[in-house]
């Protein structure tokens, strides 16, 4: 169990452009959240995920946002058409357990600047 | 809506010194509580997490409390070091399918 993986770690591009995120879970951790965290805030919620089913996303997801977690395992974050405004670090969390929340793990995070 | 306000915002303390960070939350129907510690440019890694059938949780130099009633949790640092400083966050969880809410954080230095 090496803990939650993302990729890029850093992501640089310009304005415009599309980006992809991974996120990689915890074995069997079936639970999968998307945050975004601006510098001096706390994480954000952008959207989350039960197995394969997206249950909830944030208003803070616009349409250029889109998320998915085919299989249920691992999960993509695209970001379509980039905008400065989305320069952030998206974070991804995930957790054990259906219906009681347990403990949440974190990644490291992808760094996302747009120029 | 859940809000979650944590103050102070910033704090500098002397090395050695005890102290405490505040986690207020408005809706006291939650599930549990994480504290969780952020260096600069990374991830959140886990300190304490509390249920809500619990009143605190203790690792090490650490110690949690939370009060429903009141909606209110601390963290308590003992005999704080520099390397304690970082950015440390709150989250609640409503438990079920609904998503984690944090707080704004409470960035902490510790001088040496």
């Amino acid at each position: 169990d090496t803990g939650v993986s993302q990729d890029p770690r850093h992501k640089i591009t310009k304005r415009g452009q599309n980006v992809t995120f991974r996120c990689d879970p915890i074995s069997e951790h079936n639970r999968l959240y998307w945050y975004r965290q601006t510098l001096g805030q706390g994480p954000e919620f952008l959207t989350y995920f039960q197995n394969e089913a997206q249950l909830e996303k944030s208003r803070l997801l616009s349409d250029r946002f889109s998320a998915e977690r085919p299989k249920g395992s691992f999960s993509t974050l695209e970001i379509q058409r980039t905008e400065q405004g989305d320069s952030a670090m998206y974070l991804c969390a995930t957790h054990r357990d259906r219906v009681f929340t347990g403990e949440l793990f974190f990644g490291e995070g992808s760094r996302l600047t747009v120029l | 809506k859940q809000e979650v306000t944590q103050i102070p915002a910033a704090l500098s303390v002397p090395e050695g010194e005890n102290l405490v960070l505040n986690c207020s939350f408005t809706d006291s129907a939650i599930y549990n509580l994480q504290w969780f510690r952020q260096d600069p440019g990374k991830g959140l890694t886990s300190l304490l997490l509390i249920q809500s059938s619990q009143r605190e949780q203790t690792s090490g130099r650490l110690n949690a409390s939370l009060d429903k009633s009141s909606g209110r949790s601390t963290l308590y640092i003992a005999a704080s070091q520099p390397g304690d400083s970082a950015t440390y966050l709150c989250a609640l969880s409503p438990g079920g399918y609904q998503k984690v809410t944090f707080g704004t954080g409470t960035k902490l230095q510790v001088i040496p």
